[in-house]
């Protein structure tokens, strides 16, 4: 069975400073892997996925995530934040083994808090 | 916004009652997954339809059922409910790809007493 850890329960930055969001996995052979974020009482947000190919990945916001199968992590970094950006955050994966099922195991989320 | 809208968006009720909630998908999505996302967690899948049939489903016992119907929408139907079934409950379509990312809608909170 897949996995996600999300070791950070906060994560506080201050506007303008780079950030990260730390996401590890564990799953049977190849992943596909998300971030999605949540804002208060709203649903989830795709931001970027990380199918196959390079290693970074570009998404929406000026958001960007790193791969990497030897660490099995998938990091989401910003180089500039900003207080907008303040939000809850769920890295997710799901085997590419899956076949028709779309079933995305997601991580307990990270609350990151933008400081003006 | 994701074009996924959910119904009712809040509703109470009490334990040993039964709840249907409602989802619609994305126009052109054909595929419909629901999770449960209990406060302070991550969302769980509980399962997925394709084509009108369930195939795929999480952990979840039995008194949680859906349907999927022509115009892919879907219903959560939940049987005797438990005041651990309190939540947000998450309704996501997709194409039926196997790289297609899910778009969610805003969700139906749902408390036991």
């Amino acid at each position: 069975a897949q996995s996600v850890a999300q070791p950070e329960d906060q994560v506080n930055v201050a506007e303008g400073n780079p950030l990260t969001v730390k996401c590890t996995y564990s799953v049977s052979g190849n992943p596909y892997l998300f971030w999605y974020v949540q804002y208060p009482n709203r649903g989830l947000q795709f931001l970027l996925k990380y199918i196959t190919g390079d290693n970074l990945v570009k998404g929406s916001y000026g958001f960007e995530a790193e791969f990497n199968k030897s660490q099995t992590s998938f990091h989401l970094k910003k180089p500039s934040a900003l207080v907008s950006d303040s939000a809850l955050y769920f890295c997710a994966v799901r085997p590419i083994s899956s076949g028709s099922a779309r079933q995305l195991t997601f991580g307990s989320g990270t609350q990151l808090t933008v400081l003006p | 916004e994701t074009g996924v809208t959910q119904s009712p968006t809040h509703l109470i009720k009490t334990r040993g009652q039964q709840v249907t909630l409602r989802c619609s998908s994305q126009s052109g999505h054909n595929t419909v997954s629901w999770y449960q996302q209990a406060l302070g967690q991550g969302p769980q899948f509980i399962f997925q339809y394709y084509r009108e049939e369930e195939n795929g489903r999480g952990n979840f016992p039995p008194r949680f059922s859906g349907l999927q119907f022509p115009n892919y929408s879907s219903e959560l139907n939940v049987n005797a409910l438990e005041l651990d079934d309190s939540a947000l409950y998450l309704c996501a379509s997709s194409f039926h790809t196997n790289t297609g990312e899910l778009f969610f809608g805003e969700g139906s909170r749902l408390t036991v007493l």
